[in-house]
């Protein structure tokens, strides 16, 4: 089945520790996205990627580092600098951009303990 | 900077009834691309109807169709024949052309009642 795997489903992070959300994909798309879901809110995005090696960041990137070496793979970093990573993180994917359609994958919640 | 606004932040619906949920944009742009997200239980995002700003016809998958009026700034989405797994949150999304940021908006929470 092609699709968006992310894992860990539930990641804590304890203080000071950076932690890293996996997000594959075999779907052969070129462009990956990372947004951010917090309760009552809309998702925001925190930095997409439309080629290997090169990404660009979104509207609240800071805290966060993404790499994209291989056009399957775009793993999402939550620094010690994100102040506030409780939330639920969702990669997506799609062709070339989102103007034709997203796909997401089932999300991973962080949480600070 | 582009701005989605829904201001239904729960409904209900009988099922098999028609429900219309609404959602509002601001921008400057002219050309753009307009969506409706829906987020069951499960908390993975689905892709309900997608509408392209420089087409008129209203967009329809299905059960569901929206009322995209471009002078107005609004998009609603109406669900005809309501089903229980209609039950979710849908979010409003609008992007601009050419551009890889997609403005959500916060949401309705869309029960279907038996």
């Amino acid at each position: 089945d092609g699709g968006i795997t992310q894992s860990p489903k539930y990641l804590f992070r304890k203080e000071g520790q950076n932690v890293t959300l996996s997000c594959e994909q075999n779907l052969n798309h070129d462009a990956m996205y990372w947004y951010r879901q917090d309760p009552g809110q809309g998702l925001r995005l925190i930095y997409y990627s439309q080629i290997v090696n090169d990404f660009q960041k979104g509207d609240i990137a800071e805290g966060y580092s993404v790499s994209r070496e291989k056009k399957e793979s775009f793993p999402l970093t939550v620094t010690s600098a994100q102040k506030n990573p409780t939330a639920f993180y969702l990669c997506a994917s799609s062709i070339e951009g989102p103007n034709e359609k997203l796909f997401f994958g089932s999300g991973t919640q962080l949480s600070v303990l | 900077a582009q701005t989605v606004t829904q201001s239904q932040p729960e409904m209900s619906v009988q099922e098999a009834e028609t429900v219309t949920l609404s959602c509002t944009y601001d921008t400057s742009e002219n050309n753009y691309y307009l969506f409706w997200y829906k987020q069951p239980p499960s908390r993975q995002m689905i892709l309900v109807i997608r509408q392209e700003a420089y087409k008129q016809q209203n967009a329809t998958e299905n059960r569901f169709s929206v009322n995209f009026q471009k002078a107005a700034k609004s998009f609603s989405l109406k669900i005809s024949d309501s089903q229980l797994g209609d039950t979710a949150m849908y979010f409003c999304a609008f992007m601009k052309y050419n551009n890889n940021d997609m403005r959500f908006g916060a949401g309705t929470r869309l029960t279907v009642k038996p």
